[in-house]
């Protein structure tokens, strides 16, 4: 059981790249989040999805886009890359619960992702 | 949408005392609040979480309460220890469609507990 795992685990892109960061959960878990952290800001959230082939806008979702294609991978995309999106990007999964309960985001261990 | 208020930014302690953090959040619809913390070059793990009807949680040594009239939670870590030293984050969440419950996170809390 590996958690939430995320490929790559570091990247330099030069502006205007594209690259694609991969999720993967392998608990079953309906709902996946993206999130980029930056210095002082805490963490932000980008899109997320409540279920296979469903996808949503979060706080900061200029820029980027995403797929769910599978119900255990969540995908995100930079079709052109620019040095604001420097940053590290965690991936998070969640799995349905009834009421309140059972609300643990469970994350991924992160990309290093610098955009020169 | 939600904004979730941290301090302090950096705190220090000696081993042994006791740390607080404060967050306040803004939208009085959230009703689930988590506490991760973040050790360098790590990624972030629920240590403590607090639902709406609850007023105070405690596990071991650290404790959350909470005051839904003020919109403000807190962090209480009792006897620190230096491996509690790491940055934590505050949270707040609501059910934003489909069950989603989407988190808005505070800027976090460097902690440093001093040998």
């Amino acid at each position: 059981n590996a958690g939430v795992t995320q490929t790559p685990k570091f990247r330099v892109l030069k502006t205007g790249q594209s690259m694609t960061l991969l999720c993967a959960q392998d608990m079953n878990h309906e709902y996946m989040y993206w999130y980029r952290q930056d210095p002082g800001m805490g963490l932000r959230l980008i899109h997320y999805s409540v279920g296979e082939g469903t996808t949503a806008k979060g706080e900061v979702p200029d820029g980027y886009n995403v797929s769910r294609l599978k119900k255990q991978n969540f995908l995100l995309g930079l079709e052109s890359a620019a040095p604001s999106q420097t940053s590290v990007y965690f991936c998070a999964s969640r799995g349905r619960s009834p009421g309140l309960a059972g609300h643990e985001q469970y994350f991924g261990p992160g990309t290093r992702l610098t955009v020169t | 949408g939600e904004n979730v208020e941290q301090h302090p930014s950096t705190l220090s302690v000696q081993e042994g005392d006791s740390a607080v953090i404060k967050c306040t959040y803004s939208d009085s619809a959230s009703n689930y609040f988590p506490w991760y913390k973040q050790e360098l070059g790590k990624r972030p793990q629920l240590i403590i979480d607090i639902r709406s009807n609850v007023g105070e949680k405690k596990d071991q040594r650290i404790a959350v309460t909470l005051n839904k009239t003020a919109k403000h939670f807190s962090l209480h870590i009792t006897e620190t220890q230096p491996e509690d030293s790491a940055v934590y984050f505050c949270a707040a969440s609501k059910n934003s469609g489909a069950g989603s419950y989407q988190l808005t996170f505070g800027k976090g809390t460097k902690l440093s507990v001093i040998p």
